[in-house]
């Protein structure tokens, strides 16, 4: 089952507009994580946040983390054409699963 | 540093052939991971594997295994194939697994199958 579950599914903006996509999961975690996939590439990993951390900075990428509401969210600043993919995020439950699990997605398109 | 890489990029198969795909991970990486992604399921585990150990599997039919040799390239192979076999199948790898490591992505194998 997926645990972390992305919204909106889509978002449409223009350029050097801000994005902000959500995430929702349902079980312990020690980190999630947050990942962009272009079309028909692979996953290229953006941020990873732990789950003593609320927040995070990568360059124009924010990401929050609020565990007592099970929730995250991604925003992406002063957008780009060039961000236009895929966003995903992605959690390891608490213990020793080793395995990530995805949500479905958020396509974002900046128009220019 | 080369990145992790998945061979081949393309493959079509027919129902009821096998096929096994390839994974490279970025050198000094011991866990491999596999996902299968297709646009009704998402992104779905498939095993772990760290130092030639499967470490997990996920809800997957047997059909559906893999291996892991002492130079930590991985091998997925599935066998029997049916038309739900047709994804997308991603390879990731890491130091040491998911736990707050982040993982790097090949960017596929493309499988259709006829």
């Amino acid at each position: 089952s997926q645990q972390g579950e992305e919204d909106p599914q889509a978002l449409s903006i223009q350029e050097g507009e801000n994005a902000t996509m959500n995430c929702s999961y349902k079980t312990s975690i020690n980190n999630l994580q947050w990942y962009r996939q272009n079309s028909g590439r692979g996953l290229v990993h953006l941020i990873l946040i732990r789950s003593n951390e609320r927040e995070k900075h990568s360059g124009r990428l924010r990401v929050t983390l609020d565990t007592s509401k099970k929730s995250s969210s991604l925003l992406i600043t002063a957008s780009r054409a060039a961000d236009t993919a895929s966003y995903f995020c992605a959690t390891d439950e608490g213990g020793s699963n080793y395995k990530l699990t995805f949500g479905k997605g958020t396509l974002l398109t900046v128009n220019p | 540093k080369a990145g992790v890489t998945q061979t081949p990029r393309y493959l079509i198969k027919t129902r009821g052939q096998q096929v096994t795909l390839s994974c490279s991970p970025i050198s000094g990486h011991r866990s491999v991971s596999w996902y299968q992604q297709t646009p009704g399921q998402g992104l779905q585990f498939l095993f772990e594997y760290f130092s030639e150990t499967q470490r997990n599997k996920g809800n997957f039919p047997g059909r559906f295994s893999g291996r892991q040799f002492s130079n930590s390239r991985s091998e997925m192979n599935v066998s029997t194939l049916e038309l739900g076999d047709s994804a997308l199948y991603l390879c990731a790898s890491s130091l040491g697994g998911v736990y707050n490591q982040p993982q790097h992505f090949g960017d596929g194998t493309r499988l259709s199958i006829l």
